[in-house]
Formats: C-alpha cells, sequence, structure tokens
C-alpha cells in the first residue's frame, strides 16, 4: 500500500459526459502528479500540482483540467468525454516537487467511455 | 525534449535466468533515473533510482547503474523468479523541473 488514495476504482460513463477522479496523497507529500495510462500510449505525464500550485504540465488535453486543495488532495476533471480517453488515470505524490523524490503511485481509476 | 527508450519487449524468460532490460536517455543537465515496476492490477511501485553518474540503485535483487557516458540506466538481476513477472518502467527527472518521462515499459514473464 502506497499511502496514495484513489477513488473510485472504476467509473463507466457515456461519450459527452464529464467525470471527476479524485486522489489523496500520502501523509506529509505536497506534490501529485497525474498519468494517463492507455495501451497505445503508455504511460503519459499529464500535469503536477505543489503545495496548491500548477508545477508542470505534459500532454493534457483542454478538455481535462485539475487542481490540488488546501488540504492537498486533487481531483482530475474530464470533460466532454470521448471514446478514446477510456484508459488507467493514476495519481501520484511525492514529498516535494523535485527531483530526486521518488513517487508514490495510487491504484489508479479505470475509466471506459461507451 | 527528455525521453527515454527501452527495449522492447515482452521478455520471457525461464525461472533462475539473468534479466537485463535495456533503458537509454536523452536529458539536458543531470537527470534521476529511476525504474518502476507494476505487477497486474495495481499501480507502480519504485523499484530503485539513482541520483548521479556512476550510482547504483539496487533492490530485491535488481540492480541499475547510472551511467552518463553512455547515458544508459540498465536494469538487470542475476536470477529472476515467476513473481517477478510485471511490467518495468524507466524513467527520469530532470534536475530543474518537476515533469518526469517514462519509458512505453518492458514486459517481463518468467516461467517456471
Amino acid at each position: 500500500d502506497s499511502g496514495v488514495t484513489q477513488t473510485p476504482k472504476h467509473l463507466i460513463t457515456a461519450t459527452g459526459q464529464r467525470v471527476t477522479l479524485r486522489c489523496s496523497p500520502r501523509s506529509g507529500d505536497l506534490s501529485v502528479y497525474w498519468y494517463q495510462q492507455s495501451l497505445d500510449q503508455g504511460l503519459q505525464f499529464l500535469i503536477q500540482y505543489y503545495n496548491g500550485e500548477e508545477r508542470a504540465k505534459g500532454n493534457i488535453l483542454e478538455r481535462f483540467s485539475a487542481q490540488q486543495f488546501p488540504d492537498l488532495h486533487s481531483e482530475l476533471n474530464l470533460s466532454s468525454l470521448e471514446l478514446g480517453d477510456s484508459a488507467l488515470y493514476f495519481c501520484a505524490s511525492s514529498v516535494d516537487g523535485h527531483l530526486n523524490y521518488e513517487q508514490y503511485f495510487g491504484p489508479g481509476t479505470r475509466l471506459t467511455v461507451t | 525534449g527528455d525521453s527515454v527508450t527501452q527495449m522492447e519487449g515482452p521478455v520471457t524468460l525461464s525461472e533462475e535466468a539473468f534479466l537485463t532490460i535495456n533503458c537509454t536517455y536523452t536529458a539536458t543537465g543531470y537527470p534521476s533515473l529511476f525504474w518502476y515496476v507494476q505487477y497486474p492490477g495495481e499501480g507502480l511501485q519504485l523499484l530503485l533510482k539513482a541520483t548521479k553518474a556512476d550510482d547504483k540503485g539496487s533492490n530485491k535483487g535488481f540492480e541499475a547503474t547510472y551511467r552518463k557516458e553512455t547515458t544508459s540506466f540498465h536494469l538487470e538481476k542475476g536470477s529472476v523468479q515467476v513473481s517477478d513477472s510485471a511490467v518495468y518502467f524507466c524513467a527520469l527527472t530532470p534536475s530543474n523541473a518537476g515533469k518526469s518521462t517514462f519509458g512505453d515499459g518492458t514486459t517481463l514473464t518468467v516461467k517456471p
């Protein structure tokens, strides 16, 4: 158990809908990362927050947004969902926003868009 | 931009065989290098890391050495077990930003 929690575990929704994925980092970790893992594109970094502020942005679509709240939990919002958004979404956390600090991954949320 | 290239899989080995999974990287400066492992149905777990040139990371019998001259961080294990069957990801985190870059992952299957 990494100490990172993600809810829900599974999510099935229809095209065009909007969903929110939630992540609670390990106790004491200030940085949260979001990743998308799909069969055809591997593990893609989406976005990173550090202590409430956006720190780095990766291949995140404009239909997607995220935020980190004062209690350090984070939410990833996915809107106007398409079939291609079906994937595993992982949250990870680390102590700091820098870099020889390893990331601890949650168990993931499996999103299926039908 | 930064990139990580891993040996393509899948890799299938017999129990007690020697394992090497190649990883090379492109990055400016002095990144930190990581190997993560993903068991079926689970999230990624850190396996080992190295933060500077010539550092050797090791854990659970796995080793990898940070080779700056060849920009490589190959994963090795002397004797694999069935329980090592998983997907292995090589990753780097640059020295001046938060964006980590992961390789495509290498699936390892160990047969008894």
